[in-house]
């Protein structure tokens, strides 16, 4: 069954430092997420992506983060200069079609970003 | 701002016995709603899902109610099996928005 792939597994970073986390999507999917779990809260939006733009954003999601489809297969999202707060469990997810109401959101394993 | 709230942060339930998770939200604009599971060091998979212009739906041994005019829905599990014991997460949508909106979670035992 396909999967939405999510590497590295773990990122650790010192504060102020610039990550890149990487997300394969399912193939023949075309709407993509990102998500963060910091330990002990719920999992919360950051961002969704449709044909090469940012399509919606939440208040966390400021200028210090960026998404990017470099090729036809990964999903970045980079974060500009870390900071302690960053601490926590990114998840990937993507769909085939626009709207939870009509196509199931899938999720990747997650990366932990641990910030020092 | 918890538009989206599980109370229980915690079930022990014995095998075979339902589980019974809940989940409140507040905001009126919400037409969908999902459950999702979770295991450690796993994304969250998707489970069950519920329209708000329906108020139940079963899928095997999952059957998640809706209660629009309290704002609640819960999912049943029956019966349960050891395999369940994860965190469940209640998921709530707009209509006119892809983000899902994630409630805390309620972490399942299942003890034989």
């Amino acid at each position: 069954e396909p999967e939405v792939t999510q590497t590295p597994s773990h990122q650790v970073t010192q504060m102020g430092q610039e990550v890149i986390l990487r997300c394969v999507p399912i193939s023949n999917h075309l709407y993509f997420y990102w998500y963060r779990q910091i330990l002990g809260q719920k999992v919360e939006f950051l961002v969704s992506f449709y044909n090469n733009e940012i399509s919606e954003k939440s208040e966390i999601f400021d200028d210090q983060f960026s998404v990017e489809r470099p090729d036809g297969s990964n999903f970045t999202l980079k974060i500009r200069s870390t900071k302690l707060e960053d601490s926590a469990m990114y998840f990937c997810a993507s769909n085939r079609l626009a709207g939870a109401i009509t196509d199931t959101q899938y999720f990747g394993p997650g990366t932990r970003l641990t910030v020092l | 701002d918890q538009q989206v709230k599980q109370n229980s942060p915690s079930l022990s339930v014995q095998e075979g016995r339902i589980s019974i998770l809940n989940c409140d939200y507040t905001n009126s604009m919400f037409d969908y709603f999902l459950w999702y599971k979770k295991y450690p060091a796993e994304g969250p998979t998707f489970l069950i899902s519920i329209s708000s212009i329906k108020d139940k739906n079963e899928d095997g041994r999952f059957t998640v109610f809706l209660n629009k005019s309290a704002k609640h829905l819960s999912l049943h599990i029956v019966p349960s099996q050891p395999g369940d014991s994860a965190v469940y997460f209640c998921a709530a949508s707009e209509d006119n928005t892809d983000k899902l909106i994630f409630g805390t979670g309620t972490r399942l035992q299942v003890f034989p």
